[in-house]
């Protein structure tokens, strides 16, 4: 495979309703991040995975917020009770472990999520 | 707390002209890394250049180019002979701890450019 995929590009869902965003990173990358863009908030780091677990979690910004990621691979994000401050673009991201000095994050094409 | 200043909301160039784009950072630790991405109006994100903190030699990569003055916490990023498809985002980005850690990235505001023929 070639670079990141996210899916599904666009969901629109009702205020209150759950919803799950899906990251498949590039093969073999054991890191990958979750971020959320929006107009008001910039780039906003959510949770880092290194291989299964989760040593960062510090930008989730509730308890509705969880994300899981199975077999050192997929990810998913989910939230829960939707509210319409959710709204943004969701980015993954994903790197290899120590190989190169930048380590650069490789991002995928996002998911918009909108909150009616 | 770490932080990333990005004080130029839009710059406009002329083609085939250079442009500075600046960032600013802040932290205490002494090991950090610190990155520009190019977002263009697809969405996408993509990595153009990486400077480290203990990284001697400026970096560059083809037509970009990273001034980095360390003392000043500062690290602009330099396009040189701009063409129409460098209009775009940019974001400064900063990751801390060593040489080729993993770890979240904290994003400055982001620069629009504008590149007029």
């Amino acid at each position: 495979g070639a670079g990141v995929s996210q899916s599904p590009s666009n969901k629109v869902t009702e205020k209150g309703k759950d919803v799950e965003l899906r990251c498949d990173p590039i093969s073999g990358h054991t890191a990958l991040y979750w971020y959320r863009q929006s107009l008001g908030q910039g780039l906003e780091f959510l949770i880092y995975f290194q291989g299964n677990s989760a040593p960062d979690k510090s930008g989730l910004p509730s308890d509705r917020f969880s994300a899981e990621r199975t077999g050192g691979s997929v990810s998913t994000l989910t939230i829960q009770r939707t509210q319409q401050e959710d709204s943004a673009v969701y980015l993954c991201a994903s790197s290899d472990t120590p190989g190169r000095a930048s380590n650069e994050q490789f991002f995928g094409p996002g998911t918009r999520l909108t909150v009616l | 707390a770490q932080k990333i200043t990005q004080t130029q909301p839009g710059m406009f160039v002329q083609e085939k002209e250079a442009v500075t784009l600046d960032c600013t950072y802040d932290t205490s630790d002494q090991s950090y890394g610190l990155f520009w991405y190019k977002q263009p109006s697809s969405g996408e994100m993509i990595f153009l250049i990486y400077q480290g903190s203990y990284d001697e030699q400026n970096a560059t990569e083809g037509r970009y180019s990273l001034n980095f003055q360390k003392a000043r916490k500062s690290a602009n990023l330099v396009i040189s002979a701009s063409q129409l498809g460098d209009s775009a985002m940019y974001f400064c980005a900063m990751r801390e701890g060593g040489y080729n850690q993993g770890g979240k990235l904290i994003f400055g505001q982001g620069t629009e450019l504008s590149v007029k023929p």
